[in-house]
């Protein structure tokens, strides 16, 4: 459903580790769903997708986890660097067509 | 690759006076656009969703008068803030879905409006 949050969670990680960004969709029927990266004062920058028929997919540094069972979304990223600093936000399509709904997101600090 | 322009990026405006922003589509026919709004540190929430040449959607809770949304071309729709109040201070970003492809959601770099 509609995201509403007040606080963004964070995620704190040091450069070359690893990172996993989780977000549970609400609606179990999502047929779409995508990782975007939004830096301060910008729109949404799109990172990966996925379809409901998959359930890993795997881009340049980047890996999209679905596990439908549970409704559970996650993006890995590896080796971090300090250019991913960002929030992340998942986003769930629920029918062909229609709009994309967001998760409430997750800051990531990348330290050096 | 498909691109959406959003402008203005900023604009301050007094209490009372409208606003209007607007979305293009670049290179392609966007059958659908999509506006949503942001408060910091929050996601960004659906507001509505236009079909070129047909009313708009509005999602519960946004007020139609409010917000008015033309969507008269399958490159360019806008959002009207009327009778801008402080509470409206925000950040509103579109999304066009291009005619022809399932899965391009392609997002504008959002207009970031305060009201005085």
């Amino acid at each position: 459903g509609e995201s509403v949050g007040l606080h963004l969670p964070t995620l704190s990680v040091q450069e070359g580790d690893n990172s996993i960004i989780n977000c549970a969709y609400s609606n179990s029927a999502s047929d779409y769903f995508i990782w975007y990266k939004q830096e301060s004062g910008k729109g949404p920058q799109f990172i990966i997708d996925i379809r409901s028929n998959m359930d890993k997919r795997q881009g340049q540094r980047v890996t999209v986890l679905l596990n439908k069972t549970v409704k559970h979304l996650s993006l890995q990223i590896a080796a971090t660097q300090p250019g991913d600093s960002a929030v992340y936000f998942c986003a769930e399509r629920y029918q062909a067509g229609t709009a994309l709904i967001f998760g409430k997101g997750t800051t990531l600090s990348v330290s050096s | 690759g498909a691109v959406v322009s959003q402008h203005p990026s900023w604009v301050i405006c007094k209490s009372g006076t409208s606003v209007k922003i607007e979305c293009r589509s670049l290179d392609f026919q966007a059958t659908t656009m999509f506006w949503y709004r942001q408060f910091p540190k929050q996601s960004l929430m659906l507001m509505a969703t236009s079909n070129e040449g047909s009313k708009a959607t509005y999602e519960q809770g946004v007020e139609k008068d409010k917000f008015l949304i033309n969507h008269a071309s399958l490159t360019l729709s806008t959002l009207t803030v009327t009778s801008a109040h402080p509470e409206d201070s925000s950040f509103y970003i579109c999304s066009a879905r291009e005619l022809s492809v399932n899965y391009g959601y392609t997002f504008g770099s959002g207009t970031r409006l305060t009201v005085v």
